[in-house]
């Protein structure tokens, strides 16, 4: 069964740092998306993005976010100088189409930790 | 606004019993809502969903309710066995956005004994 996968698993980086999370969507999927989880909290919605651009974005997704598919496969969420407060879990979460009875499949995720 | 609640953080039951996870939505022009599943260390992963024209809608030993008088979501787990031992998260979205954006409730988490 196609999955999404995510990498790295684990990334430890020093406060101002920047980090690229990737993430490798279905193979026909078309629409993908961001999402974090501190520890112990709920899954939040960071960011979609469709055609290279960005569709919608939340509140936490401020300056220091950007998305991209540099290569038509992967698909990155990079931060430029992480907080401490950006230590999470972060999902990659892909889709066949937009519609929003599509179902998402998510990654396993990458833990950030922000030291 | 948007909100998802759950009434339980915790849920244990024995092996074979029947699960029944609850979820509390605010946004009464929600008309989808999922459930996912979360084992340690992995991501969500899609158990089931309804659409708002429906009230009931069963899986492979799982059923949601959806009661949208009082804006409750249920999602029953028939002959709960260890491997059901997860974080359940209720999510609800709205059909009036362009795009998906998933709304994801507190999660509450299930403990099946042997």
């Amino acid at each position: 069964e196609p999955e999404v996968t995510q990498t790295p698993s684990h990334q430890v980086t020093q406060m101002g740092q920047e980090v690229i999370l990737r993430c490798v969507p279905i193979s026909n999927h078309l629409y993908f998306y961001w999402y974090r989880q501190i520890l112990g909290q709920k899954v939040e919605f960071l960011v979609s993005f469709y055609n290279n651009e960005i569709s919608e974005k939340s509140e936490i997704f401020d300056d220091q976010f950007s998305v991209e598919r540099p290569d038509g496969s992967n698909f990155t969420l990079k931060i430029r100088s992480t907080k401490l407060e950006d230590s999470a879990m972060y999902f990659c979460a892909t889709a066949y189409s937009g519609g929003a009875r599509e179902t998402q499949y998510f990654g396993p995720g990458t833990r950030l930790l922000v030291l | 606004g948007e909100s998802v609640g759950l009434h339980l953080p915790t849920l244990s039951v024995q092996e074979g019993d029947n699960s029944i996870i609850n979820c509390a939505y605010s946004n009464s022009a929600s008309d989808y809502f999922i459930w996912y599943k979360q084992e340690s260390g992995k991501g969500p992963q899609f158990i089931i969903d309804i659409r708002s024209n429906m009230d009931k809608r069963q899986g492979q030993r799982v059923t949601v309710l959806l009661n949208k008088t009082v804006k409750h979501l249920s999602l029953q787990i028939a002959a709960t066995q260890p491997g059901d031992s997860a974080v359940y998260f209720c999510a609800e979205n709205m059909e009036n956005t362009g795009f998906q954006k998933l709304v994801f409730g507190t999660g509450t988490r299930l403990l099946v004994s042997p």
